[in-house]
């Protein structure tokens, strides 16, 4: 069974960093890019960032480009999201998605985690 | 990259058939055959209802069915349930490029009444 594990959110100040992870099982991690999505509270979905599977391809939203990094350790069946220079518009639940081979849609995601950006 | 277009709320009865809209530009939804539809219940991680315009993944209810035009896609809810009551996401694959580059749409809160 494909699951997806976030963990690192929390309550961080404006300025501040905070780095995120997804522990992945169930199938080949090394096979798939990964993505990351966000959702600020009341919001739509974000598309935030992906990675292709040997990490060669990275992309942003224009909106994170420059404060977060996106990272994997296929070893680890892991993917991380470092992301500093928070801002409060950076409050959301972020999710980790796996994408369907081929066709462009994300058939598996993790519950979530919370990050918080506030004084 | 802005968010696909679709109408904030979408209601109707039980066993109706109900029809959301997904706009976007040739650059997303009319440039490529990768529209998907996600449902999302509340506190809950999206869900992927459709991909490739009309397909379903193993297990999804055959009353939902997904189709496109020009640079507009369409998600139709067949037999409405109780059930169905939730959010729903187009999503457009935006490059031919590898990783995957995914815009969203604004979403639909769908009512059964």
């Amino acid at each position: 069974e494909v699951q997806l594990v976030e963990s690192g959110g929390g309550l961080v100040k404006p300025g501040g960093s905070l780095r995120l992870s997804c522990a992945a099982s169930g199938f080949t991690f090394s096979s798939y890019s990964m993505n990351w999505v966000r959702q600020a509270p009341g919001k739509g979905l974000e598309w935030v960032s992906s990675i292709s599977s040997s990490s060669s391809y990275i992309y942003y939203a224009d909106s994170v480009k420059g404060r977060f990094t996106i990272s994997r350790d296929n070893a680890k069946n892991s993917l991380y999201l470092q992301m500093n220079s928070l801002r409060a518009e950076d409050t959301a639940v972020y999710y980790c998605a796996r994408p369907m081979v081929g066709v462009g849609a994300l058939d598996y995601w993790g519950q979530g985690t919370l990050v918080t950006v506030s004084s | 990259q802005s968010a696909l277009t679709q109408p904030a709320s979408v209601s109707g009865s039980p066993g109706q058939s109900i029809t959301i809209s997904c706009t976007g530009t040739s650059s997303d939804v009319g440039g490529y055959n990768y529209v998907s539809w996600y449902q999302q219940h509340p506190g809950k991680a999206p869900k992927l209802m459709i991909y490739e315009v009309s397909n379903r993944p193993s297990g999804v209810s055959n009353r939902f069915s997904g189709s496109k035009s020009g640079n507009t896609a369409s998600l139709t809810i067949s037999g409405l349930q109780a059930e169905d009551e939730a959010d729903y996401y187009c999503s457009s694959y935006t490059s031919s490029s590898t990783p995957d580059r995914y815009v969203f749409g604004t979403g639909t809160k769908v009512t059964v009444l």
